[in-house]
């Protein structure tokens, strides 16, 4: 069975810090897809970013990066010079091939001016 | 292009009641998903269906019911309203799940059982 466990449930940071959140998962598939999403106060779901298990290559857009580290089973998400718009919530997910998404308990990010 | 539409957005119901939240998507997509989040809490799975006529139970399915006729639509329907059943519903559809395609998903219904 698939299991996204996201241990910090809430974060706060001043803004301008760099901080990541972590993402540890579950899976006897050796195909499988693992994603982040946002939800901002206003409660939609934001998509993020997607990464398949072959592709363990680090991505970095604008602000945000990815780690994804197969032999630790993690997916942690790093902003850098973190601003007050990027409080929200943040779910991490994994996709067995052919399966439904598995979301994390998500984690809460507050970032204070 | 609309993506996945869920009404209504907000919803309060008595114990006991029944309702039908509606999910609609525009995209052809063959799977569609229903979810809850509980305050504080990750999603959880509802129903799938991976196209018109087939469904299946996720992770939560019980006092929920689904169907499928078409590939547009796909209802999530609440019987016996109990408030242990007060959450946020989301619905969500993708194109290929099975090669990571994304899932799209609705803007949420808010309900709240009284």
């Amino acid at each position: 069975a698939q299991k996204v466990t996201q241990a910090q449930t809430e974060i706060s940071v001043v803004e301008k810090e760099d901080v990541t959140l972590d993402c540890v998962y579950e899976t006897r598939d050796t195909t499988y897809y693992l994603f982040w999403y946002k939800q901002p106060p206003s409660g939609e779901l934001v998509f993020l970013i997607r990464r398949n298990s072959f592709d363990e290559q680090n991505e970095i857009s604008g602000r945000y990066s990815w780690n994804f580290q197969k032999s630790t089973s993690s997916f942690n998400f790093t902003i850098t010079a973190s601003q007050v718009v990027d409080s929200a919530v943040y779910f991490c997910a994994l996709s067995e091939a052919g399966n439904m998404l598995t979301f994390g308990g998500g984690t809460r990010l507050m970032v204070k001016p | 292009n609309a993506g996945v539409t869920q009404t209504p957005k907000f919803r309060i119901l008595k114990i006991g009641q029944s309702m039908t939240l509606q999910c609609t998507q525009d995209m052809n997509h063959n799977y569609m998903y229903w979810y809850r989040q509980d305050p504080g809490m990750g999603l959880k799975l509802i129903y799938y269906s991976v196209g018109a006529g087939i469904t299946d139970k996720g992770e939560v399915p019980n006092g929920y019911n689904v169907s499928r006729s078409t590939t547009e639509d796909f209802p999530l329907r609440l019987e016996l309203a109990a408030p242990s059943q007060t959450s946020v519903y989301f619905c969500a559809s993708s194109y290929s799940p099975t090669k990571g395609e994304g899932y799209t998903f609705g803007s949420g219904t808010r309900l709240t059982v009284v």
